[in-house]
């Protein structure tokens, strides 16, 4: 079945470090990717997506690209803030006998210190 | 998160004892979905729902049952409440093409 592995956390940076989570995936199909992120005390909200391969999501500063040929979807962003402090979640969604049913990581928490 | 709601926000109960968790939806989606979140298991999808009757398992299903007699609710009920049902409860919405989900605050249940 459909997996999606994450690196574990936790992620502790400083304010203005470059920061990658990686992910990678196994599907049967064409998955559409997604990146969520969760803050303390709420839930998850979607923060980019790719639909097909070589796509680039973006938002917020964060992005990722859907690698075919090496099933990744790694998020990126260039200077991280303490607000980006969160729990990042990667997720596949595909069609199954007629149904999406979304696959998610583990999730990895990132801890930005000032 | 807009268009989503889950009740009640947080509930303490007994072992052994019924619970119905409620998720609400205003966005006339078709797809709704119960998951539970659990420190080092991530996101573990309960049961899901297709259409309004229509609902199938998950991964942890044991335990819990579903229904959706309207197209914007989706109840879960603990059976039987137990000590391991401890967690936090997400409902989430989805279009019919899994073009992405939105997710509710979340339902923090104990149960001693």
């Amino acid at each position: 079945g459909d997996s999606v592995t994450q690196m574990e956390g936790p992620v502790t940076l400083s304010e203005e470090a470059f920061l990658t989570i990686n992910c990678t995936y196994t599907a049967t199909g064409y998955p559409s990717l997604f990146w969520y992120v969760q803050y303390p005390g709420e839930g998850l909200q979607l923060l980019l997506k790719a639909t097909k391969a070589d796509d680039k999501g973006s938002n917020k500063g964060f992005e990722a690209t859907y690698r075919k040929e090496t099933t990744s979807f790694h998020l990126e962003k260039g200077s991280v803030q303490v607000s980006d402090s969160a729990v990042y979640f990667c997720a596949l969604s595909e069609a199954s006998g007629g149904s999406y049913i979304p696959t998610f990581g583990r999730g990895t928490s990132l801890i930005v210190h000032p | 998160d807009a268009g989503i709601t889950q009740s009640p926000r947080h509930k303490v109960t007994e072992t052994g004892t019924p619970v119905t968790l409620r998720c609400h939806q205003t966005e006339n989606h078709r797809y709704m979905y119960w998951y539970r979140q659990d420190p080092g298991h991530g996101l573990r999808l309960i049961h899901y729902s297709y259409g309004v009757k229509d609902t199938d398992k998950g991964e942890v299903s044991d335990g819990y049952s579903v229904s959706r007699s309207k197209t914007e609710d989706f109840l879960l009920t603990l059976e039987s409440a137990t000590s391991s049902q401890t967690s936090v409860y997400f409902c989430a919405i989805s279009p019919p093409q899994g073009s992405g989900y939105t997710f509710g605050s979340g339902t923090r249940l104990t149960v001693v």
